[in-house]
């Protein structure tokens, strides 16, 4: 159980386009989605919460206009990078939230690669 | 959240028990501490989870001393499939989903 999935698993898009990546609890309910940011050799950095019916929370230092979030469902969080930079170039994942333990469960992750 | 230290890399041979420390001084009474793997272009694998003293599932042990500011993984035989990063995490548990913060982790080699 508690399986978490990313779609696109990996996506190149031109720069100034935008592209949305989807972040799914495929067995359980999370109100709660989290998205990190993920820069070769180095570590996993929080972007945002995201709770289903409200407004994501973002982090300092995160465009909340350029990073779009939208938690519309119990099973189904989007990012979506807006005006996309290559150096907006980066491994995006997700992680679900299981509200009776406050466990989280990770994505695989989506690469995304701006031209 | 507590902030963590952890050995940049490790090297191991298969067959070998490796241990992994992770200090984290500023631990709090309700905070839990989680170890999680993380291969190549893939999203992190949670491992184990302690409070104290020492908790042992089917890939891991955590050994946790009295006074919690630090706390170490052990994974018994490694092979070649356990190369890999390894995070320590710090945080309460049952107090609303906390933010997880990862430090550097460690980048274990196992070798031939």
């Amino acid at each position: 159980g508690a399986v978490v999935s990313q779609h696109p698993s990996r996506v190149i898009c031109k720069s100034g386009t935008s592209v949305k990546i989807e972040c799914r609890s495929l067995d359980f309910q999370a109100t709660t989605m989290f998205w990190y940011r993920q820069f070769p050799k180095q570590s996993l950095m929080l972007m945002a919460t995201s709770n289903e019916g409200s407004k994501a929370t973002y982090e300092q230092g995160v465009e909340k206009d350029k990073f779009l979030i939208n938690h519309a469902s119990l099973t189904l969080s989007t990012l979506t990078v807006t005006s996309a930079h290559p150096e907006d170039s980066s491994f995006y994942i997700c992680s679900a939230g299981l509200a009776e333990t406050y466990e989280q469960y990770f994505g695989p992750g989506t690469r995304l690669t701006v031209t | 959240l507590a902030k963590t230290t952890q050995p940049i890399s490790m090297d191991s041979y298969e067959g070998q028990e490796v241990n992994i420390t992770c200090s984290h001084n500023n631990i709090a009474t309700n905070d839990y501490i989680t170890w999680y793997q993380q291969f190549p272009s893939q999203g992190p694998r949670f491992i184990i989870q302690g409070y104290k003293t020492k908790v042992t599932n089917e890939v891991a042990s955590l050994f946790i001393p009295a006074d919690r500011k630090s706390s170490t993984l052990s994974l018994p035989r490694v092979s070649l499939s356990d190369t890999a990063v390894y995070y320590c995490l710090v945080g309460g548990m049952n107090t609303g989903f906390q933010k997880l913060v990862f430090g550097t982790g460690t980048r274990l080699l196992v070798s031939p």
